[in-house]
Protein backbone atom coordinates (compact mmCIF):
# COMPACT_ATOMS: atom_id res chain seq x y z
CA UNK A 1 0.00 0.00 0.00
CA UNK A 2 0.88 3.75 -0.98
CA UNK A 3 1.83 6.07 2.03
CA UNK A 4 -0.20 8.30 0.06
CA UNK A 5 -2.92 8.13 -1.30
CA UNK A 6 -5.26 10.74 -3.77
CA UNK A 7 -7.62 10.30 -6.84
CA UNK A 8 -6.07 11.38 -9.98
CA UNK A 9 -9.62 12.23 -11.04
CA UNK A 10 -9.95 14.85 -13.27
CA UNK A 11 -12.43 16.46 -11.84
CA UNK A 12 -14.47 18.94 -13.64
CA UNK A 13 -16.70 21.50 -11.99
CA UNK A 14 -18.33 24.80 -12.77
CA UNK A 15 -17.23 28.09 -12.26
CA UNK A 16 -18.59 29.35 -8.87
CA UNK A 17 -18.53 25.33 -7.35
CA UNK A 18 -16.94 24.40 -3.80
CA UNK A 19 -13.90 21.65 -4.30
CA UNK A 20 -13.01 19.33 -2.38
CA UNK A 21 -10.00 17.25 -2.71
CA UNK A 22 -8.82 14.67 -0.28
CA UNK A 23 -5.40 12.45 0.57
CA UNK A 24 -5.10 9.37 2.51
CA UNK A 25 -2.38 8.15 4.32
CA UNK A 26 -0.93 5.03 6.59
CA UNK A 27 1.72 6.78 8.54
CA UNK A 28 1.12 7.75 11.63
CA UNK A 29 4.33 9.11 11.97
CA UNK A 30 3.35 12.27 9.49
CA UNK A 31 3.05 15.59 11.58
CA UNK A 32 3.16 17.99 8.14
CA UNK A 33 0.30 18.06 5.63
CA UNK A 34 0.77 19.79 2.40
CA UNK A 35 -1.30 21.17 -0.79
CA UNK A 36 1.04 22.28 -3.51
CA UNK A 37 -1.09 23.32 -7.26
CA UNK A 38 0.97 22.68 -10.44
CA UNK A 39 -0.04 24.24 -13.36
CA UNK A 40 0.66 22.77 -16.83
CA UNK A 41 4.61 22.66 -17.52
CA UNK A 42 5.62 24.57 -14.39
CA UNK A 43 6.99 23.54 -10.99
CA UNK A 44 4.53 22.67 -7.85
CA UNK A 45 3.81 25.43 -6.00
CA UNK A 46 3.04 25.68 -2.29
CA UNK A 47 -0.53 26.54 -1.46
CA UNK A 48 -1.36 25.45 2.02
CA UNK A 49 0.47 24.01 5.35
CA UNK A 50 -0.56 22.70 7.99
CA UNK A 51 1.04 21.33 11.22
CA UNK A 52 -0.31 18.73 12.83
CA UNK A 53 -4.38 18.35 13.01
CA UNK A 54 -6.60 21.12 12.46
CA UNK A 55 -8.05 23.34 9.95
CA UNK A 56 -5.99 26.32 8.34
CA UNK A 57 -8.12 28.94 5.85
CA UNK A 58 -6.38 31.18 3.54
CA UNK A 59 -8.83 33.32 1.24
CA UNK A 60 -10.97 30.93 -0.86
CA UNK A 61 -8.78 28.20 0.12
CA UNK A 62 -9.25 25.40 3.40
CA UNK A 63 -7.15 22.90 4.37
CA UNK A 64 -8.39 20.17 6.69
CA UNK A 65 -6.09 17.56 8.77
CA UNK A 66 -8.01 14.63 10.76
CA UNK A 67 -4.93 12.61 12.10
CA UNK A 68 -7.93 10.47 13.80
CA UNK A 69 -8.80 9.10 10.28
CA UNK A 70 -5.15 9.75 8.31
CA UNK A 71 -7.38 11.90 6.01
CA UNK A 72 -6.41 15.80 4.76
CA UNK A 73 -8.95 17.68 2.49
CA UNK A 74 -8.27 20.69 0.50
CA UNK A 75 -11.94 23.19 -0.49
CA UNK A 76 -12.07 26.04 -2.41
CA UNK A 77 -14.62 28.09 -2.42
CA UNK A 78 -16.14 29.69 -5.53
CA UNK A 79 -13.64 27.95 -7.38
CA UNK A 80 -12.57 30.03 -11.05
CA UNK A 81 -11.02 28.70 -14.12
CA UNK A 82 -7.74 29.80 -12.84
CA UNK A 83 -7.91 27.43 -10.46
CA UNK A 84 -7.71 24.69 -13.25
CA UNK A 85 -4.64 23.07 -12.66
CA UNK A 86 -3.04 19.81 -10.88
CA UNK A 87 -3.27 19.54 -6.73
CA UNK A 88 -0.80 17.44 -4.83
CA UNK A 89 -1.16 16.92 -1.13
CA UNK A 90 2.45 15.85 0.26
CA UNK A 91 3.34 14.84 3.98
CA UNK A 92 6.51 14.23 5.78
CA UNK A 93 7.24 13.18 9.58
CA UNK A 94 8.75 15.67 12.50
CA UNK A 95 12.44 13.80 11.26
CA UNK A 96 12.07 12.41 8.30
CA UNK A 97 13.60 14.37 5.19
CA UNK A 98 11.13 13.21 2.25
CA UNK A 99 8.38 14.68 1.23
CA UNK A 100 5.60 12.35 0.52
CA UNK A 101 3.42 12.63 -2.56
CA UNK A 102 0.04 11.98 -3.54
CA UNK A 103 -0.10 11.20 -7.63
CA UNK A 104 -1.93 14.70 -7.47
CA UNK A 105 -5.78 15.40 -8.79
CA UNK A 106 -6.58 17.23 -12.08
CA UNK A 107 -8.73 19.90 -11.85
CA UNK A 108 -10.61 21.67 -14.22
CA UNK A 109 -13.06 24.64 -13.68
CA UNK A 110 -15.17 25.22 -16.67
CA UNK A 111 -16.83 28.61 -17.23
CA UNK B 1 13.57 37.45 -6.42
CA UNK B 2 13.86 34.11 -4.49
CA UNK B 3 13.64 31.27 -6.52
CA UNK B 4 15.07 27.75 -7.99
CA UNK B 5 16.71 27.73 -11.37
CA UNK B 6 17.06 24.60 -13.47
CA UNK B 7 18.59 24.01 -17.03
CA UNK B 8 18.40 23.01 -19.49
CA UNK B 9 14.54 23.13 -19.62
CA UNK B 10 14.40 20.77 -22.30
CA UNK B 11 16.93 18.25 -23.42
CA UNK B 12 16.68 15.11 -25.83
CA UNK B 13 19.99 12.93 -25.88
CA UNK B 14 20.96 9.68 -26.62
CA UNK B 15 21.89 6.45 -24.94
CA UNK B 16 24.77 6.54 -22.92
CA UNK B 17 25.74 10.18 -23.65
CA UNK B 18 26.16 11.58 -20.38
CA UNK B 19 24.72 14.53 -19.06
CA UNK B 20 24.19 16.81 -16.32
CA UNK B 21 21.02 18.76 -15.00
CA UNK B 22 21.95 21.92 -13.02
CA UNK B 23 20.09 23.19 -10.40
CA UNK B 24 20.65 26.40 -8.07
CA UNK B 25 18.69 28.28 -5.40
CA UNK B 26 19.38 31.91 -4.50
CA UNK B 27 17.56 31.68 -0.95
CA UNK B 28 20.70 29.90 1.44
CA UNK B 29 18.26 27.14 1.91
CA UNK B 30 20.10 24.35 3.68
CA UNK B 31 18.13 21.27 1.99
CA UNK B 32 17.82 20.80 -1.60
CA UNK B 33 16.39 17.79 -3.32
CA UNK B 34 15.60 16.12 -6.71
CA UNK B 35 12.43 14.58 -7.95
CA UNK B 36 11.21 13.00 -10.93
CA UNK B 37 7.80 13.00 -12.22
CA UNK B 38 6.25 10.61 -14.18
CA UNK B 39 2.22 9.95 -15.30
CA UNK B 40 0.64 7.70 -12.92
CA UNK B 41 3.38 7.73 -10.37
CA UNK B 42 3.66 11.09 -9.45
CA UNK B 43 6.54 12.83 -7.74
CA UNK B 44 9.04 10.49 -6.77
CA UNK B 45 12.32 11.75 -4.62
CA UNK B 46 15.57 10.52 -6.56
CA UNK B 47 18.21 12.31 -4.06
CA UNK B 48 18.50 14.93 -1.55
CA UNK B 49 21.05 16.59 0.46
CA UNK B 50 20.94 18.17 3.75
CA UNK B 51 24.26 20.72 3.27
CA UNK B 52 27.33 20.67 1.47
CA UNK B 53 29.15 17.97 0.94
CA UNK B 54 25.67 15.80 2.72
CA UNK B 55 23.94 13.77 0.20
CA UNK B 56 21.55 10.88 0.34
CA UNK B 57 19.79 8.66 -1.61
CA UNK B 58 15.99 9.18 -2.20
CA UNK B 59 13.28 6.65 -3.31
CA UNK B 60 14.64 6.18 -7.08
CA UNK B 61 18.15 6.88 -7.51
CA UNK B 62 19.57 4.08 -9.71
CA UNK B 63 21.27 5.21 -12.53
CA UNK B 64 21.70 8.93 -11.22
CA UNK B 65 24.65 10.89 -9.10
CA UNK B 66 24.31 14.04 -7.38
CA UNK B 67 26.60 16.25 -5.63
CA UNK B 68 26.63 19.21 -3.42
CA UNK B 69 29.88 21.37 -3.34
CA UNK B 70 28.15 24.62 -2.71
CA UNK B 71 25.22 25.62 -1.07
CA UNK B 72 23.43 27.39 -3.57
CA UNK B 73 24.20 24.60 -6.52
CA UNK B 74 22.66 21.03 -6.28
CA UNK B 75 23.56 18.90 -9.82
CA UNK B 76 21.93 15.53 -11.18
CA UNK B 77 24.05 13.32 -13.29
CA UNK B 78 23.19 10.81 -15.52
CA UNK B 79 26.63 8.67 -16.03
CA UNK B 80 24.83 6.76 -18.81
CA UNK B 81 21.68 7.71 -19.18
CA UNK B 82 18.45 5.33 -20.99
CA UNK B 83 15.36 5.53 -21.93
CA UNK B 84 13.59 4.17 -18.90
CA UNK B 85 15.15 7.79 -17.43
CA UNK B 86 12.88 9.80 -19.74
CA UNK B 87 10.97 11.91 -17.43
CA UNK B 88 10.12 15.61 -16.06
CA UNK B 89 12.58 16.20 -13.31
CA UNK B 90 12.56 18.94 -10.81
CA UNK B 91 14.69 20.38 -8.24
CA UNK B 92 13.64 21.65 -4.97
CA UNK B 93 15.02 23.53 -1.96
CA UNK B 94 13.32 24.29 1.78
CA UNK B 95 14.77 26.49 4.06
CA UNK B 96 15.77 24.00 7.01
CA UNK B 97 15.93 20.04 7.30
CA UNK B 98 12.59 18.34 7.87
CA UNK B 99 11.13 18.88 4.68
CA UNK B 100 8.57 21.56 4.61
CA UNK B 101 7.50 24.43 2.37
CA UNK B 102 9.59 23.33 -0.29
CA UNK B 103 10.30 25.76 -3.04
CA UNK B 104 10.14 24.20 -6.70
CA UNK B 105 12.30 24.96 -9.85
CA UNK B 106 10.57 25.03 -13.28
CA UNK B 107 11.12 21.52 -14.29
CA UNK B 108 13.54 19.79 -16.81
CA UNK B 109 11.85 17.62 -19.32
CA UNK B 110 14.57 15.18 -20.52
CA UNK B 111 14.41 12.65 -23.31
CA UNK B 112 16.17 9.54 -24.08
CA UNK B 113 16.27 7.40 -27.37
Amino acid sequence: QKEVEQDPGPLSVPEGAIVSLNCTYSNSAFQYFMWYRQYSRKGPELLMYTYSSGNKEDGRFTAQVDKSSKYISLFIRDSQPSDSATYLCAMSGTSGYALNFGKGTSLLVTP
Amino acid sequence: EAQVTQNPRYLITVTGKKLTVTCSQNMNHEYMSWYRQDPGLGLRQIYYSMNVEVTDKGDVPEGYKVSRKEKRNFPLILESPSPNQTSLYFCASTPRTGNTEAFFGQGTRLTVV
